[in-house]
């Protein structure tokens, strides 16, 4: 089956700092990948829907200049979590929809980075 | 808008059957998934319905009435493995997004 990867799995960093995180998918190109956040004990909120050569598309009460978002190509999208606090801590997963299937019943998970903000 | 709802929390019993349901008010929706995700790790993909009625597959079955906005997921012969956070999330005809519903955490006692 296709196959999404995301790196770094875990990072830890200083409040203030910037963090990038990448997706990628790996055998299968995606020209729009999606990314959500995870706190713990609660469920996945979609951050963001990224657009291979375009601007992403952020849901409401998504700071875009906070969470910068770049997908360059068909196989990689990354997320900036720009100037982060503690309250930025969190599960970051991405998935990835394959262009070549039809429907929307295709689309794969990343297994996740966790950001801590100290 | 939106709006996707389970239970939060179950309790079953290990080798018995367990119903998660989900209902759902969205515009435009157009199929509704199952994922199933273990503590700190990513969700993986159940089950896809985008028409009425039962699919089966192994020991995992999901159901949907799109007229009822009302879905399923039944696990038969739970093992502790199946302790998990199980996911309902539909998908929206007008975009290729997925909205998640807050995620149902099952328990499985011996």
């Amino acid at each position: 089956g296709a196959v999404v990867s995301q790196h770094p799995s875990r990072v830890i960093c200083k409040s203030g700092t910037s963090v990038k995180i990448e997706c990628r998918s790996l055998d299968f190109q995606a020209t729009t990948m999606f990314w959500y956040r995870q706190f713990p004990k609660q469920s996945l909120m979609l951050m963001a829907t990224s657009n291979e050569g375009s601007k992403a598309t952020y849901e409401q009460g998504v700071e875009k200049d906070k969470f910068l978002i770049n997908h360059a190509s068909l196989t990689l999208s990354t997320l900036t979590v720009t100037s982060a606090h503690p309250e930025d801590s969190s599960f970051y997963i991405c998935s990835a929809r394959d262009i070549s299937a039809g429907g929307d019943n295709e689309q794969f998970f990343g297994p996740g980075t966790r950001l801590t903000v100290l | 808008g939106q709006n996707i709802d389970q239970p939060t929390e179950m309790t079953a019993t290990e080798g018995a059957i367990v119903q998660i349901n989900c209902t759902y008010q969205t515009s435009g929706f157009n199929g509704l998934f199952w994922y199933q995700q273990h503590a700190g790790e990513a969700p993986t993909f159940l089950s896809y319905n985008v028409l009425d009625g039962l699919e089966e597959k192994g020991r995992f079955s999901s159901f949907l009435s799109r007229s009822k906005g009302y879905s399923y997921l039944l696990l038969k012969e739970l093992q502790m493995k199946d302790s998990a956070s199980y996911l309902c999330a539909g998908t929206l005809s007008s975009a290729s997004k997925i909205i998640f519903g807050s995620g149902t955490r099952l328990s499985i006692r011996p």
